[in-house]
């Protein structure tokens, strides 16, 4: 697609629902982040994809967020047990290229996702 | 650790004026700088993007500069319209990472 791509737009989930975001990236981008957004503060990182491997989930709040890219494309970050803290947007982003070459690269980022944990 | 600030955090102008939003870091050991706006609901767009290795950056009445010695940026929009209006955030990359400031909310009226 055109630019990177995320769903849903919003999700309202119950304390303690599983939920699962997804995130499409531009075609062909080699580099993949997931970041979080709490209300009226800059995204923070939570977790970087090279292709299918995650080279960095440093920034992963609890055991409770997993991230997975299995075939270099499509990723999806599923949040389990959800507390109401996890309230917040999901941004996704994806960079032409990765390695020391990809750090020089844009980061093109979707609309986000909205959790609201109730 | 790095640690990004942006001053103001809020901006009201009326249409017509030149403003510089601020953005400070603490490590000068970065990748690039980027700019980006944000609109409410909305995504981020990236604006400019400085390399470590270069000053300044311009796209149309957008000026993003770089002092990566004293770990500063300013982003000077010329003329500012009200459809200007949103939240612009600046990020650093050390690695592979974004490292972002909390933003400047910005109100240009008629």
């Amino acid at each position: 697609g055109a630019g990177v791509s995320q769903s849903p737009r919003y999700k309202v989930a119950k304390r303690g629902q599983d939920v699962a975001l997804r995130c499409d990236p531009i075609s062909g981008h080699v580099s993949l982040f997931w970041y979080q957004q709490a209300l009226g503060q800059g995204p923070e990182f939570l977790t970087y994809f090279q292709n299918e491997a995650q080279l960095d989930k440093s920034g992963l709040p609890s055991d409770r967020f997993f991230a997975e890219r299995p075939e270099g494309s499509v990723s999806t970050l599923k949040i389990q047990r959800t507390q109401q803290e996890d309230s917040a947007v999901y941004l996704c982003a994806s960079s032409l290229r990765g390695g020391d070459r990809g750090r020089k690269n844009i980061q093109y980022f979707g609309a986000g996702t909205r959790l609201s944990v109730l | 650790k790095q640690e990004v600030t942006q001053i103001p955090a809020a901006l009201s102008v009326p249409e017509g004026e030149n403003l510089v939003l601020n953005c400070s870091f603490t490590d000068s050991a970065i990748y690039n700088l980027q700019w980006f706006r944000q609109d409410p609901g909305k995504g981020l767009t990236s604006l400019l993007l400085i390399q470590s290795s270069q000053r300044e950056q311009t796209s149309g009445r957008l000026n993003a500069s770089l002092d990566k010695s004293s770990g500063r940026s300013t982003l000077y929009i010329a003329a500012s319209q009200p459809g200007d209006s949103a939240t612009y955030l600046c990020a650093v990359r050390g690695t592979d990472k974004l490292i972002f400031g909390t933003g400047t909310r910005l109100q240009v009226f008629p």
